[in-house]
């Protein structure tokens, strides 16, 4: 099985433009999450959604769309990025809500 | 804001030594208290989790221990091996989702 996977791995965005990162898992899991990671600021969540059609903010919303048209899929979407979104990005899925999530391996914006 | 705080933020210890690494956090909805272990460019990965009608969970040589009262929970590391140098989070449920603490850097010396 592949789990989580995520592309691009790494990326580097000229400020204002936009970009899709993708995310898709091969477990047939419901749960899906978006994260970011900045030093000393631990797992940031994005938006999450917990099945297809329905998506939720987290703590860090601002600047990034998400929807979730199959249960496998979940782009996440920035409009116009900002050197403010230079970040790793993980994407997460879970069979059952909270319970053990599988995260992807992350990719790493630059914007400049 | 953090819901979940952890310390300390980064840590050394000599192989074969404890490691500690604490978390608090604030109201949740039901207990569940998942550790996850991020080595260098890779994804965090599920350690050990609590679900606390227990105070303490062990597998192998990572524990958790659990204190509802005081809100927090800790994991420790018995016999530290150079092999465990990596980031730890801890983690909390806040309604639908899950919030993470900020990560402790670990260093096990040979």
């Amino acid at each position: 099985n592949a789990g989580v996977t995520q592309t691009p791995k790494f990326q580097v965005l000229k400020t204002g433009q936009s970009m899709t990162l993708q995310c898709a898992q091969d477990m047939n899991h419901e749960y899906m999450s978006w994260y970011r990671q900045d030093p000393g600021m631990g797992l940031r969540l994005i938006h999450y959604s917990v099945g297809a059609g329905i998506t939720d903010q987290g703590e860090v919303p601002n600047g990034y769309n998400v929807s979730r048209s199959t249960t496998e899929d979940f782009p996440l979407r920035l409009l116009s990025a900002a050197p403010s979104q230079t970040s790793v990005y993980f994407c997460a899925s879970s069979d059952s809500g909270l319970w053990g999530y599988t995260f992807g391996s992350g990719t790493r914006l630059t914007v400049v | 804001q953090q819901q979940v705080k952890q310390s300390p933020q980064s840590l050394i210890v000599q192989k074969g030594g404890i490691s500690i690494i604490n978390c608090a956090y604030e109201n949740t909805a039901f207990d569940y208290f998942p550790w996850y272990q991020q080595f260098p460019g890779k994804g965090p990965a599920l350690l050990i989790a609590i679900r606390p009608d227990v105070s303490e969970k062990k597998e192998g040589r990572f524990t958790i221990s659990f204190n509802k009262s005081a809100k927090q929970f800790s994991l420790h590391i018995m016999d530290s091996q150079p092999g465990d140098s990596a980031t730890y989070f801890c983690a909390a449920p806040h309604g639908n989702d899950m919030r993470f603490g900020a990560g402790t850097r670990l260093t096990v010396k040979p």
